[in-house]
């Protein structure tokens, strides 16, 4: 079967960094999305992976391991605002959305 | 960025009655639409998906007839629930697809039935 699996929850301080990991088994891989979804609103689209490495948006980053089915989401400088549920979804061979339950994330000041 | 938009934000209807919900993409032709229900602190479900001109295909466990989902333009995908009953409250979010893989999602509605 398919298989996302991300943390249920974290907290973090402002100011600090935290990341966010995303292990994934499924049948064929073209590509992972990372969504965030603030509490009674849809998901907004944060990064897209297709090859392996790191890409780096101001204070977000998505890192991707093809072969070890790993994606992780950095997030520098933490806000108050970036809490909310962090979302990874895998594009498989039928180029079908997989999606993770999602990982919360809390923000203390 | 592109953009969907979802009519209603919200509403309340009666147990029995039927609820119309509509998805547009307003500056892209949506050769794909997405219907995820989502219920209080969980992830998105997704419902079924739908291609413009034919019937949508639904996910085990979704019940068509009472889901009815009409995909009649590249910029419209309407979804009725039938018959709603309070376990249906929800929020229910549609997402569109171009010719990429990234979907752009609605503003979600929220469905209560009381």
């Amino acid at each position: 079967g398919q298989n996302i699996d991300q943390p249920t929850e974290m907290t973090a301080t402002e100011g600090a960094i935290v990341q966010i990991n995303c292990t994934y088994q499924t049948s064929g891989f073209n590509g992972l999305f990372w969504y965030q979804q603030h509490a009674g609103e849809a998901p907004t689209f944060l990064s897209y992976n297709v090859l392996d490495g790191l890409e780096e948006k101001g204070r977000f980053s998505s890192f991707l391991s093809r072969s070890k089915g790993y994606s992780y989401l950095l997030l520098k400088e933490l806000q108050m605002k970036d809490s909310a549920s962090y979302l990874c979804a895998v594009v498989d061979s039928n180029y079908q959305l997989i999606w993770g339950a999602g990982t919360k994330l809390i923000i203390k000041p | 960025g592109a953009v969907v938009s979802q009519h209603p934000s919200w509403v309340i209807c009666k147990s029995g009655t039927s609820v119309k919900i509509e998805c547009r993409s307003l500056d892209f032709q949506a050769t794909t639409m997405f219907w995820y229900r989502q219920f209080p602190k969980q992830s998105l479900m997704l419902m079924a998906t739908s291609n413009e001109g034919s019937k949508a295909t639904y996910e085990q466990g979704v019940e068509k007839d009472k889901f009815l989902i009409n995909h009649a333009s590249l910029t419209l995908s309407t979804l009725t629930v039938t018959s709603a009953h309070p376990e249906d409250s929800s929020f229910y979010i549609c997402s569109a697809r171009e010719a990429d893989y990234e979907q752009y999602f609605g503003p979600g509605t929220r469905l209560t039935v009381t």
